[in-house]
């Protein structure tokens, strides 16, 4: 059964606390992993898709890699507005673009 | 830049009526979902559109849940017999071809009472 999950639930930081949030999958055939932001009230936000092992993306001060059973999102000296949940999903192959999520990571940056 | 609407975003309902959340997904997409969330859960795949068709549906999506498509900009979800176990967010998301990513809506917070 396809699946995924994400540590830890949740995560305090300091800003310029860098850290890392794990997500680990079992999945038959992966067709894409994608991380997504969920603020509270909102609809998730679309951030990055990794395809194959060894990928790496980077937009500002979150960085995503893949590797065969997990994907790590860093983050960089975060600041207060990077506090959200983020999601990760993963795309099976050969289906119709059904996405199934991990329960998420609920980031907290403190001043 | 184009974004997903969804409307309304709370609907409080008692348990049995039929309600119908809407979507405008993004002009140029071609694939539809709707997931939902029950807090403090995982989003969940419902269902996928495409082609004015259902191309794949989870277990949850059963006879009381329906999608269409009526008019060529809309997309709707409707729920014939609510159930106290049908609050959540639903969310509605759309995509272009190939392996672009979904895009989502902010949701629709249904309540069932």
């Amino acid at each position: 059964e396809d699946q995924v999950t994400q540590s830890p639930e949740a995560l305090r930081l300091q800003e310029g606390e860098s850290s890392s949030l794990n997500c680990s999958y079992t999945v038959s055939g992966l067709r894409g992993l994608f991380w997504y932001r969920q603020d509270p009230g909102k609809g998730p936000e679309f951030l990055f898709t990794l395809y194959s092992a060894g990928e790496e993306k980077e937009k500002e001060r979150l960085k995503a890699t893949l590797t065969k059973k997990e994907s790590f999102l860093h983050i960089t000296a975060p600041k207060p507005e990077d506090s959200a949940t983020y999601l990760c999903a993963v795309q099976a192959s050969g289906n119709t673009g059904k996405l199934i999520f991990g329960q998420g990571t609920t980031l907290q940056v403190k001043p | 830049e184009p974004e997903v609407t969804q409307t309304p975003s709370h609907q409080v309902t008692q348990m049995g009526q039929e309600v119908i959340l809407r979507c405008v997904p993004i002009s140029n997409h071609l694939y539809f979902y709707w997931y939902r969330q029950i807090l403090g859960q995982k989003v969940e795949f419902l269902v996928s559109f495409y082609n004015n068709e259902i191309s794949e549906k989870s277990e949850i999506f059963d006879d009381q849940f329906s999608v269409e498509r009526p008019d060529g900009s809309n997309f709707t979800l409707k729920i014939r017999s609510t159930k106290l176990e049908d609050s959540a967010m639903y969310f509605c998301a759309s995509r272009g071809i190939g392996s672009q990513p979904q895009h989502f809506g902010d949701g629709t917070r249904l309540s069932i009472l």
